[in-house]
């Protein structure tokens, strides 16, 4: 199993409602990864995980709430959130944070958000 | 910081056609990799390369660390309507003591390919 699957493929919320994008791989892979994406944009790293514990935030403001409840699981808890936050969610996962695999990471196929 | 200068930005290219793109940095990288993204998709790992030097090939994809380990190029040969897509260049370095860097994006070349 080579797959991140990512949900809802798409959610459409106000800005005041409380939502949450899911994340999940059995490749049995250490870190985790969020990651925004706008429109003919390259990814931009929100978060990382690795062994369940945060290791970076890219200084991303606290209406985006990552959580890793495990080794298989990455959640993204949003809240208030505005109407330039609308873009593509990408979570991802690779073996580790050390060593040269490091940089091979395997994508979902993407949360579309939309705020409205 | 560290950026990736990616060109082309785009490209149109009939089918059957060889492609080449590359990436540039101002400064050194230990890791370069592509990755392609298609429509509504996340993107897929294309290669790695991990040594200076070193040319790697996936099916019709060629790509190479260059010397310097501030350049990478990716060519496509005879392409095909499905390598219609975003390429994205990656780099990354690795800290003394093995911890790794961000991996940087460059920015993606899109490519178009009329049957």
């Amino acid at each position: 199993d080579t797959e991140v699957t990512q949900t809802p493929k798409h959610l459409v919320m106000g800005m005041t409602n409380k939502k949450s994008l899911k994340c999940e791989q059995h490749m049995g892979h250490r870190a985790m990864y969020w990651y925004k994406q706008k429109a003919k944009k390259p990814p931009e790293l929100m978060f990382v995980y690795s062994y369940e514990k945060l290791s970076i935030n890219e200084s991303v403001p606290s209406r985006f709430s990552p959580e890793c409840p495990n080794s298989s699981l990455l959640n993204l808890h949003l809240h208030a959130l505005q109407p330039e936050d609308s873009a593509l969610y990408l979570c991802a996962s690779s073996q580790g944070l050390m060593g040269p695999t490091a940089g091979e990471l395997f994508f979902g196929e993407g949360s579309r958000l939309t705020v409205l | 910081g560290q950026q990736l200068n990616q060109s082309p930005q785009s490209m149109f290219i009939q089918e059957g056609e060889d492609v080449s793109m590359n990436c540039t940095s101002s400064s050194i990288f230990n890791t370069w990799l592509w990755y392609k993204q298609d429509p509504g998709e996340g993107p897929v790992l294309l290669i790695a390369l991990y040594k200076a030097g070193e040319l790697t090939s996936n099916g019709r994809l060629t790509a190479q660390f260059g010397i310097t380990r501030k350049d990478s190029f990716l060519n496509i040969s005879a392409s095909i309507p499905s390598d219609v897509g975003i390429y994205f260049c990656a780099g990354r370095f690795t800290y003394y003591g093995g911890s790794q860097g961000n991996l940087i994006f460059g920015k993606g070349t899109k490519l178009s390919v009329k049957p």
